[in-house]
């Protein structure tokens, strides 16, 4: 399977400050998917994406993927309690889903 | 949510014994997955399978066997546990290996 640093590996920020995660990788991916984990939850599946320089919205979150498919970041704009969890970047492949190691965003009122 | 269960979802073992987790789903997806999570290691993947009877190794497969009999159901058996293995598993499914994936509730395994 693919390989995937992420980093930074925690983050403290004040709420109503902006957050980004990156996720890298020393190979092209096929694709790149972003999970987001509460405290004692499960990963939930927030957004694939799959094209070169793709960049997608989801309300307060921007994700983007390189333009050489090698890296990807989660930019969360003015934090709220609610983004409080661990966010993970996912490549995958024909068979397997290879996990990066988080990011433990912790957003103090 | 999707259909996916494990069980059981709380477990403790001694060392040295066998233990199976279990996984069920009622999606009818082809691929299934069996992860570790500890700290500072995010997830990692145990072994997985992408049809009926049809598994291979994943990162961290050392001391795991998985079985496959049918679509729904996917067992993670640990030969003889140890200390090393205590972890929160959590198994996933997903329609093929490039599409989301969909998480159990995660099964939280003591070995002591």
């Amino acid at each position: 399977g693919q390989q995937v640093m992420q980093i930074p590996q925690y983050q403290h920020v004040q709420e109503g400050e902006d957050f980004t995660t990156y996720c890298n990788s020393s190979t092209t991916l096929s694709n790149i998917q972003w999970y987001k984990q509460r405290p004692g939850g499960h990963p939930v599946f927030l957004i694939q994406l799959v094209k070169s320089g793709e960049v997608k919205k989801q309300k307060r979150l921007t994700f983007q993927f390189g333009e050489a498919k090698k890296n990807s970041s989660l930019h969360i704009t003015a934090t709220q309690t609610t983004d409080v969890g661990t966010y993970f970047c996912a490549a995958g492949s024909a068979r397997q889903l290879t996990f990066g190691s988080g990011t433990q965003l912790t957003v103090l009122p | 949510d999707a259909g996916i269960t494990q069980s059981p979802r709380h477990k403790v073992t001694e060392t040295g014994t066998p233990v199976t987790l279990r996984c069920h789903q009622t999606e009818n997806h082809r691929y299934m997955y069996w992860y570790r999570q500890d700290p500072g290691h995010g997830l990692r993947l145990i072994h997985y399978s992408y049809g009926v009877k049809d598994t291979d190794k994943g990162e961290v497969s050392d001391g795991y066997s998985v079985s496959r009999s049918k679509t729904e159901d996917f067992l993670l058996t640990l030969e003889s546990a140890t200390s090393s293995q205590t972890s929160v598993y959590f198994c996933a499914i997903s329609f093929t290996g490039e599409t989301e994936a969909f998480f159990g509730q995660g099964t939280r395994l003591t070995v002591v």
